[in-house]
């Protein structure tokens, strides 16, 4: 069974303190593995795809990182407003369609 | 540009009634995915529509759960009855191009099933 588990389920960081978000996947072969965040009361919002192992995104504050087992959501010096929950999915090549999501990480950046 | 509206936002209602959740997707968009999110299942993809055509309703929990996309921009999720275990958020999302492209997800329908 596709399977995404995301850790730490809550995180608490100093604005500045830069960390790392975990997103280990266990799917039959990956098409995509796919971050977005959500804020409360708020769909989730795309951030980033990543195809192949290796790759690499950026975005501001964020960067992204896969491998073959597990995916990074790196956070430089965060501010207040990254504060949100950070979920992940991945996509596998033979699960059809659908995107299997952990259950997200809760980030909160105080100053 | 608009993204993706849905309708209401919250929703109130006794078991047994039937509950229409509404969904607006993003204009030249076609590929339509209705998810239910839940404290203990976190997001479950329910349906996947592309070009108006129901692809994968694997994630349908019962016949009481129906959806439909009368055209290609509007996609109507329906519970009939509903029971008090439905209670969740229930969000849509539209992409280009099918689930390895990105969704792009509405606020979602708040449904509390008293």
């Amino acid at each position: 069974e596709d399977q995404v588990t995301q850790s730490p389920e809550a995180l608490r960081l100093q604005e500045g303190e830069s960390s790392s978000l975990n997103c280990s996947y266990t799917v039959s072969g990956l098409r995509g593995l796919f971050w977005y965040r959500q804020d409360p009361g708020k769909g989730p919002e795309f951030l980033f795809t990543l195809y192949s192992a290796g790759e690499e995104k950026e975005k501001e504050r964020l960067k992204a990182t896969l491998t073959k087992k597990e995916s990074f959501l790196h956070i430089t010096a965060p501010k207040p407003e990254d504060s949100a929950t950070y979920l992940c999915a991945a996509l596998p090549t033979g699960g059809g369609n659908k995107l299997t999501f952990g259950t997200g990480t809760q980030l909160k950046v105080e100053l | 540009d608009a993204g993706v509206i849905q309708s209401p936002r919250h929703e109130v209602t006794e078991m047994g009634q039937e509950v229409t959740l509404r969904c607006k997707l993003i204009s030249g968009h076609n590929s339509l995915f209705w998810y239910r999110q839940t404290m203990m299942r976190g997001l479950e993809l329910l349906i996947y529509f592309n070009n108006n055509v129901p692809i994968d309703d694997s994630g349908m929990p019962e016949d009481r759960f129906s959806a439909k996309m009368p055209n290609a921009s509007f996609s109507t999720l329906k519970i009939q009855p509903s029971e008090p275990r439905d209670s969740a958020v229930y969000f849509c999302a539209s992409s280009l191009g099918g689930s390895n492209q990105p969704q792009h997800f509405g606020d979602g329908t708040r449904l509390s099933i008293l």
